[in-house]
């Protein structure tokens, strides 16, 4: 079964804890993205990567870092200078064609 | 500039057409999607239609693109209470990866 996955669901931590979300695509797609969905928003960019070993930073990208050593994964963390880290992140990822195909998103909740 | 606008809220009865509406600004956008969003959940790609195009049928989906206003609609003919989600109108580039996402429009479907 081809697709997106992202773990875990739902993560909790306290304030000043750095955290890492996972996603993995084995679509083969070179493009990968991460979004983040707050309430009643639509989502915004925070990183993008065309290609591995290189990435770019989004509209939102303080606070963030990620890294692509491998093609399938594309692993995001919020660190503790993100001031508001909760929020519903998404990662997606696109092909040959033009199309972003999304996972099934990470919760986090920091308190 | 790029903003993409969406009304909030619509209601319809079951079997009814819905029509959601989106508004863009930016008159160099080459593609632009609608994505479903069920709660707690990814973004699902529904369709997407090509700047030079009017109008793409799916199913009992209907994309309408109105250029010179910059205005896209989704017409979803025989609305079924599965349909209740929240509806993302999003344009891109072919230049860019970049999605620019509205804020969503959430359809409530009634029995």
């Amino acid at each position: 079964d081809g697709g997106i996955t992202q773990s875990p669901k739902y993560l909790f931590r306290k304030e000043g804890q750095n955290v890492t979300l996972s996603c993995e695509q084995n679509l083969n797609h070179d493009a990968m993205y991460w979004y983040r969905q707050d309430p009643g928003q639509g989502l915004r960019l925070i990183y993008y990567s065309q290609i591995v070993n290189d990435f770019q930073k989004g509209d939102i990208a303080e606070g963030y870092s990620v890294s692509r050593e491998k093609k399938e994964s594309f692993p995001l963390t919020v660190t503790s200078a993100q001031k508001n880290p909760t929020a519903f992140y998404l990662c997606a990822s696109t092909g040959s064609g033009h199309e972003q195909y999304f996972g099934p998103g990470t919760r986090l909740t920091v308190t | 500039g790029e903003d993409v606008e969406q009304s909030l809220f619509l209601s319809v009865r079951e079997g009814d057409s819905s029509v959601i509406n989106c508004t863009y600004t930016d008159s160099s956008s080459t593609y632009l999607y609608w994505y479903k969003q069920e709660p707690g959940a990814g973004l699902q790609l529904l369709t997407y239609i090509f700047s030079n195009m009017d109008m793409k049928q799916d199913q009992r989906l209907t994309v309408l693109l109105n250029k010179k206003d910059k205005h896209l609609s989704l017409r979803i003919a025989d609305t079924q209470t599965g349909d209740s989600a929240i509806y993302f109108c999003a344009e891109s580039k072919e230049s860019s990866y970049k999605l620019i996402f509205g804020s969503g429009t959430r359809l409530l479907v009634r029995p």
